[in-house]
């Protein structure tokens, strides 16, 4: 199947901050990709949709100003945390849609963990 | 808004039970559903995708179904092990292919 990577995929910084978050598709071209969060034992929150070469598009109530994602090329997007507070801990997993004929299949990267000190 | 819900939240069963995971969605507009695996601390495995038009799909002891009109889908695992104990998160996609998630069941299988 389609491999989508993340990196770091542990990451601790101080209150003040700003954290890159990068997700990869590695074999396959991603024109869209997903950035969701995850507290602990609850379940994914979609934060924004990132289509590659256009501003992302941010579900509700989700800081565009906070979490700044940049979809530069096909395979690469990027989540920015910004001015990171401890509240901004989570498990930040993203997905890349691949949308070939016959596969509209999402695939998952391994997740980050962020934790804001 | 679609909404997801997973019954039951945990679930402790066992070693060699077939049990029964529900994952029912507000809206039935969807374009398909996925059942996912998260161990903890982990990403997500996906396990089974169902297209809108299909009712079922199969892998080794797993069985997912999908009811649209009665927005209901379940995963049946059939003869549970201790390796299957995990999160299972379903969710929906819509045409906008954003994945709204369930909110899990964790599965505790003892040996």
């Amino acid at each position: 199947g389609a491999v989508v990577s993340q990196h770091p995929s542990r990451v601790i910084c101080k209150s003040g901050t700003s954290v890159k978050i990068e997700c990869r598709s590695l074999d396959f071209q991603a024109t869209t990709m997903f950035w969701y969060r995850q507290f602990p034992k609850k379940s994914l929150m979609l934060m924004a949709t990132s289509n590659e070469g256009s501003k992302a598009t941010y579900e509700q109530g989700v800081e565009k100003d906070k979490f700044l994602i940049n979809h530069a090329s096909l395979t690469l997007s990027t989540l920015t945390v910004t001015s990171a507070h401890p509240e901004d801990s989570s498990f930040y997993i993203c997905s890349a849609f691949r949308g070939t004929s016959g596969s509209d299949e999402q695939y998952f990267g391994p997740g980050t963990r962020l934790t804001v000190t | 808004k679609q909404e997801v819900t997973q019954i039951p939240a945990a679930l402790s069963v066992p070693e060699g039970e077939n049990l029964v995971l529900n994952c029912s969605f507000t809206d039935s507009a969807i374009y398909n559903l996925q059942w996912f695996r998260q161990d903890p601390g982990k990403g997500l495995t996906s396990l089974l995708l169902i297209q809108s038009s299909q009712r079922e799909q199969t892998s080794g002891r797993l069985n997912a179904s999908l009811d649209k009109s009665s927005g209901r889908s379940t995963l049946y695992i059939a003869a549970s092990q201790p390796g299957d104990s995990a999160t299972y998160l379903c969710a929906v996609t819509s045409g906008t292919y954003k994945y709204i998630f369930g909110t899990g069941t964790r599965l505790k299988v003892l040996a």
